[in-house]
């Protein structure tokens, strides 16, 4: 069975630090994407990222950057220079190829809320 | 310009009264979800439609059904609403042409309270 675990159930930072949110999962299968969703208050999930399992390349999106490391499981997201409008929580989750039974299902961690203070 | 629209965002019903959330997209996508999610909590996937082939997960209530008359709509109909049904409920599509490994993209959501 696939898990994702997010261990930092809240945050909260300056406006301007960096601030790393952590994402471990486990999956039996050697294909399977890894995502990151931010829902603001709104509520309203975001897509910010997916990563195929075969691509370990760190990737950087403006203030957002993303460390894939299949060794450790973890799949980890760093906000540089956070800002207020960063506040939200913040989804890891995982897909395999198959769940069962014909299911598309995501398995989302817990979620990390991120305040970001002025 | 809105992909995935939920309406109403905010719905208030009464304990036992049927209630119908809706759920329109406009990428075309062949694949719609229903989610709910509780405070604090991450969504749950309550059943999807592949075109028009309903799946239903395991531990989803029958208290909810869905419909969906065409590729742009679908809804979520909770028969009996119960006060632990209150939440937000989450719609996402995604396009169906890979496998179950692809992107969804969620609407703003429809927030449920159950007086």
């Amino acid at each position: 069975a696939q898990k994702v675990t997010q261990a930092q159930t809240e945050i909260s930072v300056v406006e301007k630090e960096d601030v790393t949110l952590d994402c471990v999962y486990e999956t039996r299968d050697t294909t399977y994407y890894l995502f990151w969703y931010k829902q603001p208050p709104s509520g309203e999930l975001v897509f910010l990222i997916r990563r195929n399992s075969f691509d370990e390349q760190n990737e950087i999106s403006g203030r957002y950057s993303w460390n894939f490391q299949k060794s450790t499981s973890s799949f980890n997201f760093t906000i540089t220079a956070s800002q207020v409008v960063d506040s939200a929580v913040y989804f890891c989750a995982l897909s395999e190829a198959y769940s069962g039974a014909g299911s598309y299902q995501l398995t989302f961690g817990k979620g990390t809320k991120l305040s970001v203070i002025p | 310009d809105a992909m995935v629209i939920q309406n109403p965002r905010y719905q208030v019903t009464q304990f036992g009264k049927p209630v119908t959330l809706s759920c329109s997209q406009t990428l075309n996508h062949n694949v719609m979800y229903w989610y709910q999610q509780k405070s604090s909590q991450a969504p749950k996937l309550l059943f999807h439609y592949y075109d028009k082939d309903f799946n239903n997960e395991a531990d989803t209530p029958d208290n909810f059904q869905s419909r969906r008359p065409n590729t742009s709509f679908c809804f979520l109909d909770i028969r009996s609403p119960g006060l632990g049904d209150a939440a937000m409920y989450l719609c996402a599509t995604s396009r169906g042409q890979e496998d179950r490994r692809e992107t969804q993209y969620f609407g703003p959501g429809t927030r449920l309270l159950v007086l």
